[in-house]
This record gives structure tokens, C-alpha cells and sequence, in this order.
């Protein structure tokens, strides 16, 4: 079954302990990407990448890093989280980038609280 | 900064009610329009990817239409459902910046 998977679903955790959110594709995709869901606002990105070892910024990507050293995985790294970053973190991927139209399939999500 | 505005915020309807609802971004440098269903406790899952000007999609008793020239897209359920109820997503893709979301308009269907 074609799928994105996240995990953890769900974490509470405390200011300044690193954590890390992973993100696995099965289908192939090139284009990956993080996105943070917050009440009143639309889903904003936090990075995205268009293929191994090429990452590049979103909207938000403070106090956020990546990875992309296979094609099937892109990490989610928060070096030292803050209540801020309290939010429900989607990751998505599509065969092309946006830019081309290509529709993306969305993980199931990770809520995330910073105590 | 670019801003896509969803209208309404959300909707009640009833069972069997015809309804839509509209999607607007800026009508310069377009790409692509993407819209999403979003199920409470699941994730976004893609109804449309529109790219041309006057583009109509359909999927079952839902539709969508595009104006890139205005900048707006329209959204359509015939016959709503309850297990339409949802919020549903737009997104406007131009061609040099990520993915710009709406915040959705959250549709609730009364059987």
C-alpha cells in the first residue's frame, strides 16, 4: 500500500530536549516535505526536498533542521524544542514538486506539545 | 506574501443540499491549485490538482472549477453527505515559492 508514515503520532516532551520526527515514503517520490498545522492559520511549510541531500527552507524553518540521505526518509529534527513548536506536523511527498502540479500524499500527522 | 483566502470559514448544511464554496489566490505567476479533504483525526488527501485556466475536475458528486485569470477557484458537492463533512483545503502553487495553503472552509453536513 502506497503510504507516508510518521512517527511518533504523538509526543509531549520538554523545552530544550532534542527530539526527532521521522518520515518514511514507499512510493518513490523525490519531493518531500514538512508542514506545521496551528489553530487560525493554514498549513505552513518548514522545509522541503527535491531529491537526496538537496533541502532548502519553507515559511518557518526556525528551530527546525532536516535530512535527506535516502529517498524514502526526511527527518524532522527540533535541536531544542519550544513551546512554540507546539503544533500537529504533517509530512508529504509527491513524484515532482509542486511547481509541476503533482498532487502530494500527506502522513497521518504528529501532534507535538513542548511543555 | 502571498495570501490564498478560503470563503466561507465553515458551513452547515443539510443532507442532500447542493453546495460550494470558493477558493481565492493571487491570479499572477500561477501554477498550480491544489484542494484537499481533510477528515478530523486523518490527514489531507488530495481531491484536484488544476493547472490550466478554465480547468474543470470532477470526482464523484464533487467538482471544481478555475479562474486563473481572477484568481479563484470553486469548489462543488452535489447531493452533500455526512460523511462529506470535512474541512477542505486549497492551495495555490506559484512557480517560485512553496505550496501557499488557505485555511480551509470546515463543511458540516446534518443528516
Amino acid at each position: 500500500e502506497a503510504q507516508v508514515t510518521q512517527n511518533p503520532r504523538y509526543l509531549i516532551t520538554v523545552t530544550g530536549k532534542k527530539l526527532t520526527v521521522t518520515c518514511s515514503q514507499n512510493m518513490n517520490h523525490e519531493y518531500m516535505s514538512w508542514y506545521r498545522q496551528d489553530p487560525g492559520l493554514g498549513l505552513r511549510q518548514i522545509y522541503y526536498s527535491m531529491n537526496v541531500e538537496v533541502t532548502d527552507k519553507g515559511d518557518v524553518p526556525e528551530g527546525y533542521k532536516v535530512s535527506r540521505k535516502e529517498k524514502r526518509n526526511f527527518p524532522l529534527i527540533l535541536e531544542s524544542p519550544s513551546p512554540n513548536q507546539t503544533s500537529l506536523y504533517f509530512c508529504a511527498s509527491s513524484s515532482r514538486p509542486y511547481r509541476e502540479g503533482d498532487t502530494q500524499y500527506f502522513g497521518p500527522g504528529t501532534r507535538l506539545t513542548v511543555l | 506574501i502571498l495570501n490564498v483566502e478560503q470563503s466561507p470559514q465553515s458551513l452547515h448544511v443539510q443532507e442532500g443540499d447542493s453546495t460550494n464554496f470558493t477558493c481565492s489566490f493571487p491570479s499572477s505567476n500561477f501554477y498550480a491549485l491544489h484542494w484537499y479533504r481533510w477528515e478530523t483525526a486523518k490527514s489531507p488527501e488530495a481531491l484536484f490538482v488544476m493547472t490550466l485556466n478554465g480547468d474543470e475536475k470532477k470526482k464523484g458528486r464533487i467538482s471544481a472549477t478555475l479562474n486563473t485569470k481572477e484568481g479563484y477557484s470553486y469548489l462543488y458537492i452535489k447531493g452533500s453527505q455526512p460523511e462529506d463533512s470535512a474541512t477542505y483545503l486549497c492551495a495555490f502553487g506559484p512557480g517560485n515559492t512553496p505550496l501557499v495553503f488557505g485555511k480551509g472552509t470546515r463543511l458540516s453536513v446534518i443528516a
